[in-house]
């Protein structure tokens, strides 16, 4: 079972408001992530983090931002919501060492009208 | 740049029949390679890495892969199809070259198992 929460899980917005994407997890995991999922399913890495006050972002250019107050805590928030940023975010997260994988929520499923 | 590819958009396959699932890879140095599952609506789902060691790989549900370091290939497979096989099954590289040593996916393959 997943301990990694994203909420809402399904989001219908309308144009130029501000949004933040939850993502929780309980695992103690410093290294955090957040993918953007477009309709034809790849994934692009937007942002990502090594740990609390440690931010990045990934390949892909992406107008949202995210903070890492606490090490459970890696919010997305988007200030001024467009049609353009209708997706699936995934969130995931790590532990130390390269050798391990990610584990994933269930994502958010974001629409903006 | 690290990189895999993903080259079959579907692979359709009688329920009961074996399964393979192709991946090829680019990188500098050895690999370090993932397969995850994604259910509709749903996040990705670990199913087997490889790091180092048995070039045979087994993981979840009874999948297993197999490292081909001479073709850079780290194709998934299943001896017996499930319909409940039927998903979007993505292959994943770790990238050393870019800070925050992320995964880079590949572009997804939806398995379509019929009964």
């Amino acid at each position: 079972e997943a301990d990694i929460y994203q909420t809402p899980r399904y989001l219908v917005i309308g144009t130029g408001k501000k949004i933040t994407l939850e993502c929780s997890q309980t695992m103690g995991h410093d290294k955090m992530y957040w993918y953007q999922q477009d309709p034809g399913m790849e994934l692009h890495l937007i942002h990502y983090s090594y740990g609390v006050n440690s931010t990045e972002k990934g390949d892909l250019s992406s107008e949202s931002t995210v903070s890492r107050i606490r090490t459970e805590h890696f919010p997305l928030t988007l200030e001024s919501a467009r049609p353009s940023h209708t997706s699936q975010y995934l969130c995931a997260s790590s532990e130390p060492g390269e050798n391990y994988g990610y584990t994933f929520g269930s994502g958010t499923r974001l629409t903006v009208v | 740049a690290q990189s895999v590819a993903q080259p079959e958009d579907q692979v359709n396959v009688a329920e009961g029949n074996p399964l393979t699932v192709k991946c090829t890879y680019s990188v500098s140095g050895n690999p370090y390679l993932f397969w995850y599952v994604q259910y509709p609506n749903r996040g990705l789902q670990f199913l087997l890495k490889y790091i180092t060691g048995d070039n045979l790989v087994k993981g979840s549900y009874g999948f297993e892969a197999e490292f081909n370091k001479s073709q850079t290939s780290f194709h998934l497979k299943k001896p017996s199809a499930l319909v409940s096989d039927s998903a979007l099954y993505f292959c994943a590289v770790r990238d050393f070259h870019q800070a925050g040593t992320a995964l880079i996916f590949g572009k997804g393959t939806t398995l379509s198992v019929s009964s």
